[in-house]
């Protein structure tokens, strides 16, 4: 089955500790990217990936890293979470080539909170 | 100003009624238009899209992007129960990203 997998999907972690959201996708896309998405705010995209080692930050990249070390894989590190980063994130793909709407395919999300 | 405005809700409406929902933007330039549709604890799912201005039908769904208002428009027909999630406008902009709106809660009675 195609699908786009997030682990954990959900976690309560406190301030300062760090951790990794994983995020596998399985129908060979080339690009991938990670969202968070609050209440009023709707989706924000946090960074995004063309390719394997090639990333770039979106509109809300502070406090966050990525790599994309292998074309299926794009995990989200917070390295010392705080209370604003309590949200619930989504990681998608998409095989975008450039010349369509791009359709995203997301993951079931990740619901974290900040301690 | 942001890119794209979208009233977040909720609305809520019996069942076999026309729903209308709604998104403005900003930038004339856009040109991918999309409706996605989030169910609770899911990730949002593509239901529509449309290259420039015009409609588009899909069954009971209908997508409209009026470019001259910058004004773009999903209408549910016949709408039911299972039809209650959150729906998201998202434009394509300029190089590979797509932006959203906050997304309309929408609640379908029996």
């Amino acid at each position: 089955e195609a699908q786009v997998t997030q682990n954990p999907r959900y976690l309560i972690t406190v301030t300062g500790k760090k951790l990794t959201v994983t995020c596998s996708q399985n129908m060979n896309h080339e690009y991938m990217s990670w969202y968070r998405q609050d209440p009023g705010l709707g989706l924000r995209q946090i960074y995004y990936s063309m390719n394997v080692e090639v990333t770039d930050k979106g509109d809300v990249p502070e406090g966050y890293k990525v790599s994309r070390k292998e074309k299926r894989n794009f995990p989200l590190i917070l390295e010392s979470p705080s209370p604003n980063q309590t949200s619930l994130y989504f990681c998608a793909s998409s095989p975008w080539t450039g010349g369509d709407t791009g359709e995203l395919f997301f993951g079931e999300g990740s619901r974290l909170t900040v301690l | 100003q942001k890119e794209v405005e979208q009233d977040p809700g909720p609305l809520s409406v019996p069942e076999g009624a026309i729903v209308s929902l709604n998104c403005t933007y900003s930038n004339s330039a856009f040109q991918y238009f999309m409706w996605y549709r989030q169910y609770s604890r899911k990730g949002p799912e593509l239901l529509m899209y449309t290259y420039s201005s015009g409609n588009k039908e899909d069954g009971r769904f209908t997508a409209q992007v009026d470019k001259s208002s910058k004004y773009i428009s999903l209408f549910i027909r016949d709408s039911q129960p299972s039809d209650s999630a959150t729906y998201l406008c998202a434009i394509r902009t300029g190089g590979f990203k797509t932006i959203f709106g906050a997304g309309t809660r929408l609640f379908v009675k029996a």
